[in-house]
């Protein structure tokens, strides 16, 4: 099957900095990708849809100026937590649609830890 | 506003046995609901999809159904192994972001020896 991945797997970093997340389709090319987010024990959560070559769509309550992505090619879609804070610490998931197209696939998720 | 429920409590059965897991929505008509299996610290993997058109679906040891009436789907795993053990997702597709994903909190299912 089609294989996603996320870069780095795990970060750990200050308050007030920026954290940038890759997120890549290695053998397929994906026009659309998803970035979620997921708080222990919790669903995971939409953050936006990133389409490539265009701006991305966020959901209600996410800020577009702290979470910032782009996505440049159809096989990279980046997401920049911007002055991250302590309660931005969560899991961050990306994923791209499938082959049967309301499938997704998932990377491997990114642990965001801010100090 | 829509919500997906999943039994927050954890699962656990005897190898060889059946689970079975449900997940109840309202305010919703999906055109279909899927299921994933999530690892702890790590992604989720798709497993299978139904249709709102489609009561069953099977898929190897796994078995879905989809009742639109009752708003609900089951999830079985046959003749389970501890290598089931994981959380399993039910997921919706959103109402507001094309093919993105509305997700329960999933079921933690332990299948011990």
């Amino acid at each position: 099957g089609a294989v996603v991945s996320q870069h780095p797997s795990r970060v750990i970093c200050k308050s007030g900095t920026s954290v940038k997340i890759e997120c890549r389709s290695l053998d397929f090319q994906a026009t659309t990708m998803f970035w979620y987010r997921q708080f222990p024990k919790q669903s995971l959560m939409l953050m936006a849809t990133s389409n490539e070559g265009s701006k991305a769509t966020y959901e209600q309550g996410v800020e577009k100026d702290k979470f910032l992505i782009n996505h440049a090619s159809l096989t990279l879609s980046t997401l920049t937590v911007t002055s991250a804070h302590p309660e931005d610490s969560s899991f961050y998931i990306c994923s791209a649609a499938g082959t049967i197209q309301e499938t997704q696939y998932f990377g491997p998720g990114t642990r965001l830890l801010v100090l | 506003s829509q919500k997906i429920e999943q039994n927050s409590e954890a699962l656990n059965i005897q190898e060889g046995k059946t689970a079975t897991l449900t997940c109840n929505y309202t305010n919703y008509s999906p055109a279909y609901l899927q299921w994933y299996r999530q690892d702890p610290g790590r992604g989720p993997v798709f497993l299978l999809l139904i249709r709102e058109n489609e009561k069953e679906k099977r898929k190897e040891r796994l078995k879905v159904t989809f009742d639109t009436t009752l708003k609900q789907s089951l999830f079985h795993i046959t003749a389970s192994q501890p290598a089931d053990s994981a959380t399993y997702l039910c997921a919706l597709d959103s109402l507001t972001a094309g093919y993105a994903l509305n997700f329960g909190k999933g079921t933690s299912l332990l299948v011990t020896p």
